[in-house]
């Protein structure tokens, strides 16, 4: 059974630039959520989608979006990038919403503001 | 706000030896995961627990949940080098069947040594 990818694994942009970030879950799995790593703040809750729906969202600012389509993958969207956005994107499937179920995390999108 | 906290934050111990890594949180919840993580690596699932009593192994590992304390442990028996990692516990808040998302530690650097 293949396991979660990420597109790209690696990314460097300029400040003021936009990215985003794929993820595709595991066969079958319909929630995504998506983390970010830093070696300051360590590792935060971005938001959850399940069935298309964003489920909930962590505590970043509105530059953060994201979406997931009809076949479960998952988009992660930043726009007006700042440095501070440096960190290692990790993508999480599990078969339905964070709570009582496993949640596999595929290999992450390390991304360079420069 | 749910707070997660894990101590040690830096453990360097001799093979052979027995510890164990503390995780408290601050809020009820009966839905703790713990993860490890290679150095560039992503987070590979080791343990979900969800009741009260929960106790599981794995090998060398073996992870207990007491949600009246709010605590949860991972012990490491007769420790050998392959190890050595960084491991995270990440808590569910409860919301009456809502999911919020992982709260993460801020994760135990293990180091093993020969």
């Amino acid at each position: 059974k293949a396991g979660v990818t990420q597109t790209p694994r690696y990314l460097i942009k300029t400040r003021g630039q936009q990215v985003t970030l794929s993820c595709s879950p595991i066969s079958g799995h319909r929630s995504v959520s998506w983390y970010q790593q830093t070696p300051g703040q360590g590792l935060q809750f971005l938001f959850e989608y399940f069935s298309e729906t964003q489920r909930n969202k962590g505590n970043f600012p509105g530059r953060f979006s994201g979406r997931q389509f009809s076949n479960s993958r998952s988009e992660m969207n930043v726009s007006t990038l700042e440095l501070g956005d440096s960190a290692l994107y990790l993508c999480a499937s599990s078969l339905y919403p964070v709570g009582s179920y496993e949640q596999y995390f595929g290999p992450g999108t390390r991304l360079t503001v420069t | 706000e749910l707070k997660v906290e894990q101590n040690p934050l830096f453990l360097s111990m001799q093979e052979g030896k027995n510890y164990t890594i503390y995780c408290n949180y601050s809020t009820t919840s009966d839905r703790l995961y713990w993860y490890r993580q290679d150095p560039g690596k992503s987070l590979e699932s080791l343990f979900v627990l969800l009741s009260n009593g929960a106790v599981k192994q794995e090998g060398r590992l073996m992870a207990s949940l007491d949600t009246k304390a709010r605590l949860s442990t991972l012990h490491i028996t007769a420790a050998v080098h392959d190890l050595s990692a960084t491991y995270f516990c990440a808590v569910v808040p409860y919301s009456g069947g809502g999911a919020d998302g992982l709260t993460f530690g801020k994760g135990t650097h293990l180091i093993i040594q020969p």
